[in-house]
């Protein structure tokens, strides 16, 4: 079974670029998470998609921020325009929904993201 | 708010002894889960293992242990016979209980060497 997936594995971009991120899911799992690292700094969440619904965005740091997952299957996280402080490790993670297995959130390898 | 605190920015071991990360959390639920995952350089983020509030029994996954400490809110992670390949950064998470997977919180992680 393919686990999570992230592309690209690395973005260098310059301040004022647009930049996606795309993250396949496991199949099969409907709940599908965003979080950020920054350097030296905890794990931060930022949504939460059940199927192709924002169940809990309020990690969203603002609206330069916009994440898609359109027929329920992977998702894209935009960053339009780039600002420095969004340097960091961006994670996908995907879990089944309660009750229909394990709870258990499966990471990626991650998305890290430079902005010049 | 939940929070979750790791004290220890690093830390180090010898091959086949054995070392404890620390993790304390802060938290008014009474059910909840947390989590210690495992991140290897350049590598995937993986759990460890997990404890659920509810449980009193500290959970074991081969050499590697919890020390759960609901009235204190410590929960530590103890590696036995540490080996080369358990060097990575090693992060504590909580979760709250719920009927849908809720968000996972962080702590600021350990990053574990490994010496032979």
């Amino acid at each position: 079974e393919a686990g999570v997936t992230q592309f690209p594995s690395h973005s260098v971009i310059e301040k004022g670029q647009t930049v996606t991120l795309r993250c396949d899911p496991i199949s099969g799992h409907d709940n599908l998470y965003w979080y950020r690292r920054v350097m030296g700094k905890e794990i931060k969440f930022l949504l939460h998609f059940v199927k192709e619904s924002k169940q809990d965005e309020s990690g969203m740091p603002n609206n330069r921020f916009l994440a898609e997952r359109t027929g329920g299957t992977y998702s894209t996280l935009k960053v339009q325009p780039a600002e420095l402080e969004d340097s960091g490790v961006y994670f996908c993670a995907s879990s089944y929904l309660w009750g229909s297995g394990t709870d258990t959130q499966y990471f990626g390898p991650g998305t890290r993201l430079t902005v010049l | 708010a939940q929070t979750v605190t790791q004290s220890q920015p690093e830390m180090s071991v010898q091959e086949a002894e054995t070392v404890t990360l620390s993790c304390t959390y802060d938290t008014s639920e009474s059910d909840y889960y947390l989590f210690w995952y495992k991140q290897p350089p350049s590598r995937q983020m993986i759990l460890v293992i997990r404890q659920e509030a509810y449980k009193q029994q500290n959970a074991t996954e081969n050499r590697f242990s919890v020390n759960f400490q609901k009235a204190a809110k410590s929960f530590s992670l103890k590696i036995s016979d540490s080996q080369l390949g358990d060097a990575a950064m090693y992060f504590c998470a909580y979760r709250r209980a719920s009927y849908n997977t809720d968000k996972l919180i962080f702590g600021t992680g350990t990053r574990l060497q490994v010496f032979p």
